[in-house]
């Protein structure tokens, strides 16, 4: 099966500061999805970005599929911004439309 | 309105027991999936089913089935319960193609 890779594994911040967390994955994708699970333990869809850069406020994502890798921005941090970051990955070969997931990086910001 | 709801939240249980775990979703979503979260958080596909197809992630043990009444409704069975099963699950749906992939808030079972 395919292989995805985060990168860090953890981050420690302090509020205000920029980050760029980073997903590798070992083959072709059929999507990527950027998606946080807060303190809480709820995950929440943050991108659905198979290619190219998209904006939501003070994140953005960028993935280069024919480079296998995808970006995620996370600017002027702030304390609600900690938790865990998963990239996922549906890939031909794979089971429909089932995620894969990276083991994630784990995002503190302190105040 | 919650989009994706399970229930129960928390379930503690002894080893041996049989439990089941209920999802529904009001989004309108074509597929529906249950996914297990282990103690180092990871996440992995355990079952993915439409109308049309159940796939079923082959590392998955046969005292796990997925039992669906209608599109919006996917419940988890758990037969035999085991130590090891012992995680969090979560229920999650999304349109064919996997836009829109939401997740539920989780059932942290715990097998005593």
């Amino acid at each position: 099966g395919i292989q995805v890779e985060q990168s860090p594994p953890d981050l420690i911040l302090q509020e205000g500061a920029n980050s760029t967390l980073r997903c590798n994955f070992s083959d072709s994708v059929n999507n990527l999805q950027w998606f946080h699970q807060n303190p809480w333990g709820q995950l929440i869809n943050l991108f659905y970005i198979p290619s190219g850069t998209k904006q939501n406020g003070r994140l953005s994502a960028t993935t280069v599929a024919t480079e296998r890798y995808s970006l995620l921005y996370i600017s002027s941090s702030q304390t609600t911004d900690s938790g865990v970051y998963f990239c996922a990955v549906t890939y031909s070969g794979g089971g429909a439309d089932g995620l894969t997931f990276g083991k994630g990086t784990h995002l503190i910001i302190q105040p | 309105d919650t989009a994706v709801s399970q229930t129960p939240k928390y379930l503690v249980t002894q080893m041996g027991n049989d439990k089941s775990i209920k999802c529904e979703q009001n989004l309108g979503h074509d597929t529906m999936y249950w996914y297990k979260q282990d103690s180092k958080k990871f996440l992995k596909i355990m079952f993915s089913y439409n109308n049309k197809e159940l796939i079923i992630n082959e590392t998955v043990p046969n005292r796990f089935s997925p039992k669906s009444p209608d599109k919006a409704h996917l419940n988890l069975h758990i037969n035999s319960l085991e130590l090891g099963d012992s995680a969090v699950y979560f229920c999650a749906s999304s349109q064919t193609g996997g836009y829109g992939y939401t997740f539920g808030s989780g059932t942290r079972l715990t097998v005593v």
